[in-house]
Order: C-alpha cells, then sequence, then structure tokens
C-alpha cells in the first residue's frame, strides 16, 4: 500500500522569508500525481500545487514550488516570501494513476511570525 | 459555482442517535468523496462514488456507517447508531474524473458525539 510521510509535525518561519516543507512517499507505480493541500483555521482543504510523476520539471504557482526528486520519493514544497495568511496546515498527498483515491500524509503546522 | 456545500457545519448528539451529514458537490463534477478527520488517524478517505455509484468503501469503519448518493447533486453520510469515538470532522469533496487531480474541499461537518 502506498504511505506518505511528513516527518515534521510543527515548523515556523518568519515572515518574508523561506520555508521547505518535506514529504516522503512509497510506492512501486510509476504513473502517479502528488500533491499539497493547505488547510487554515477556517478548515477548508484547498489545492496549493500538483506535480505529475511524469513531468521531470518542478512545478511552480507564484511563491509556491517543489522539489521534486523521484529516485529518492521526496516531494517537497518550498514557499518563499512567506505571508501571515500562508500559517496553515500543509497535507502532502498521493494519487496512482487510474485511481481516483487520495492518500495523505498526517500533515503540517505552519507557523509565520511577523 | 458555490463550491461544495455540506451540512450542517456543526453536529452535536448523544450517543446511540442517527446522525445524517448531507453535500452537494459541484454541478457537472461526476466523483464524489467522504473523508474523515481526526487528530489520530489524519484524513481518511471513507468512500467515493463516480456517476452516482458506490466505487470504493473500504474505508467505511463498521456498519453504522453507510453513505447514498441518490442523484448527481446529492449525498449522504449516515452513522446509526453513533458513538463517542465518532468525534471527527467529516469532509465531502467533488472532482471532474475526467480530469487529473484536483479535489473541491467542502467545508466540513464537525461531529461531536456524546
Amino acid at each position: 500500500a502506498q504511505t506518505v510521510t511528513q516527518s515534521q509535525p510543527e515548523m515556523s518561519v518568519q515572515e518574508a522569508e523561506t520555508v521547505t516543507l518535506s514529504c516522503t512517499y512509497d510506492t512501486s507505480e510509476s504513473d502517479y500525481y502528488l500533491f499539497w493541500y493547505k488547510q487554515p483555521p477556517s478548515r477548508q482543504m484547498i489545492l496549493v500545487i500538483r506535480q505529475e510523476a511524469y513531468k521531470q520539471q518542478n512545478a511552480t504557482e507564484n511563491r509556491f514550488s517543489v522539489n521534486f526528486q523521484k529516485a529518492a520519493k521526496s516531494f517537497s514544497l518550498k514557499i518563499s516570501d512567506s505571508q501571515l495568511g500562508d500559517a496553515a496546515m500543509y497535507f502532502c498527498a498521493y494519487r496512482r494513476g487510474g485511481s481516483e483515491k487520495l492518500v495523505f500524509g498526517k500533515g503540517m503546522k505552519l507557523t509565520v511570525n511577523p | 459555482d458555490a463550491g461544495v456545500i455540506q451540512s450542517p457545519r456543526h453536529e452535536v448528539t448523544e450517543m446511540g442517535q442517527e446522525v445524517t451529514l448531507r453535500c452537494k458537490p459541484i454541478s457537472g463534477h461526476n466523483s464524489l468523496f467522504w473523508y474523515r478527520q481526526t487528530m489520530m488517524r489524519g484524513l481518511e478517505l471513507l468512500i467515493y462514488f463516480n456517476n452516482n455509484v458506490p466505487i470504493d468503501d473500504s474505508g467505511m469503519p463498521e456498519d453504522r456507517f453507510s453513505a447514498k448518493m441518490p442523484n448527481a447533486s446529492f449525498s449522504t453520510l449516515k452513522i446509526q447508531p453513533s458513538e463517542p469515538r465518532d468525534s471527527a470532522v467529516y469532509f465531502c469533496a467533488s472532482s471532474l474524473r475526467e480530469e487529473v487531480g484536483e479535489q473541491y474541499f467542502g467545508p466540513g461537518t464537525r461531529l461531536t458525539v456524546t
């Protein structure tokens, strides 16, 4: 079974600084997708960024970018120029190609200090 | 679009009572997912539907839980009888199966069973 591990339960960053959230996964599949979701205090789960395993280029969405290391099965999220609104729980998730099921990591709480 | 709509937002009930959670997916989406989130177990997929048909219910914890999707715009998750260990936040999400990746989450229902 596929597993997703977020080893750091909490992190903090100063406003305007850069922070990297780590995620590793375990799979024997070659076709899969990886996601980062954000859950602010409002509880709403929001998709931040996604990466297709077949793409070598790392995905980027404005201040958010990923470092996808397929051989190492690592998928980290970098947040640049951190803002107070980035404070939230962040979840890494995996989806096997051809399946609709998402497997989530346990999540990581990010605090942004002014 | 209004997004995924869930009701109620909060539910407090006594052990042994029946609880029904409701979800309206985004119009045009053909897949619907029910998740449960707890501190101990994180975010777990309970069941998902495609074109109103249950595809995978392997995450449903026991027979006390049941889910239905009578039409493309409505789904229910029922717990009967409820127990204190069912206390959690229950999320509904929907997606368009033909599109890879994004599941759109509702705001969740916080269930407390006393």
